[in-house]
């Protein structure tokens, strides 16, 4: 059973910087793409960030290129998300999510319980 | 960017009906269009994807069809743990930029 395990939210101030982690298991880590996906209080699903693989390819949003870095450790089984320069608009839930194959095109077939971040003074 | 709308934003049902939810993309996404349903406090779950296969596991009152810039999903019979919220996603885009559309909710009527 695919298990995704995200830690490292919490309050940060604005300007400040987080990093979040997500514990992967159940599957071959090394074989698949990974996302982080986020949602603000109330709102939608926003896309953030994909690493392929092996992790030499990444990919943002616009709303976080040049202050986030995703990054992954395959031999720990673990994804991270470096956010730094945080904003008030930042503040969501930032969940971790398996993408289906390691080749695009490819969607999100499971998804971690989320770790929220509240970025405010 | 490609932008996915859902409609409607609110769709009240009564057990046992069918519900009939749309998304449209604003660019042709082929079939590369997955459905994600979301219940208060958790994570959301996978549908479909492909536009119209079925996660596994997921019960057959559960149908997605479309392709290019028009999709359904279709709940057969809605049964009282299918009130949720649904969302739309392309993943057709490359490099990937997923977009999702803004979600509909389904509430008991």
């Amino acid at each position: 059973e695919v298990q995704l395990l995200e830690s490292g939210g919490g309050l940060e101030q604005p300007g400040g910087s987080l990093r979040l982690s997500c514990a992967a298991s159940g599957f071959t880590f090394g074989n698949y793409a990974m996302s982080w996906v986020r949602q603000a209080p109330g709102r939608g699903l926003e896309w953030v960030s994909t690493i392929s693989a092996i992790g030499g390819a990444t990919y943002y949003a616009d709303s976080v290129k040049g202050r986030f870095t995703i990054s992954r450790d395959n031999s720990k089984n673990t994804l991270y998300l470096q956010m730094n320069s945080l904003r008030a608009e930042d503040t969501a839930v930032y969940y971790c999510a398996k993408c289906s194959s390691t080749s695009s095109p490819y969607y999100s077939d499971s998804w971690g319980q989320g770790t929220l971040v509240t970025v405010s003074s | 960017e490609i932008v996915m709308t859902q409609s409607p934003a609110t769709l009240s049902v009564s057990p046992g009906e069918r519900a009939t939810l749309s998304c449209r993309a604003s660019q042709s996404v082929s079939s590369n269009l997955a459905w994600y349903q979301q219940k208060p406090g958790q994570a959301p779950r996978l549908l479909i994807y492909g536009a119209s296969t079925r996660a596994a596991g997921l019960p057959a009152r559960f149908s997605g069809s479309g392709s290019g810039t028009e999709f359904t999903l279709t709940i057969s019979s809605l049964q009282s743990e299918d009130f949720a919220v649904y969302y739309c996603q392309q993943y057709n885009s490359w490099p990937p930029k997923w977009t999702f559309g803004q979600g509909t909710k389904v509430e008991i009527k």
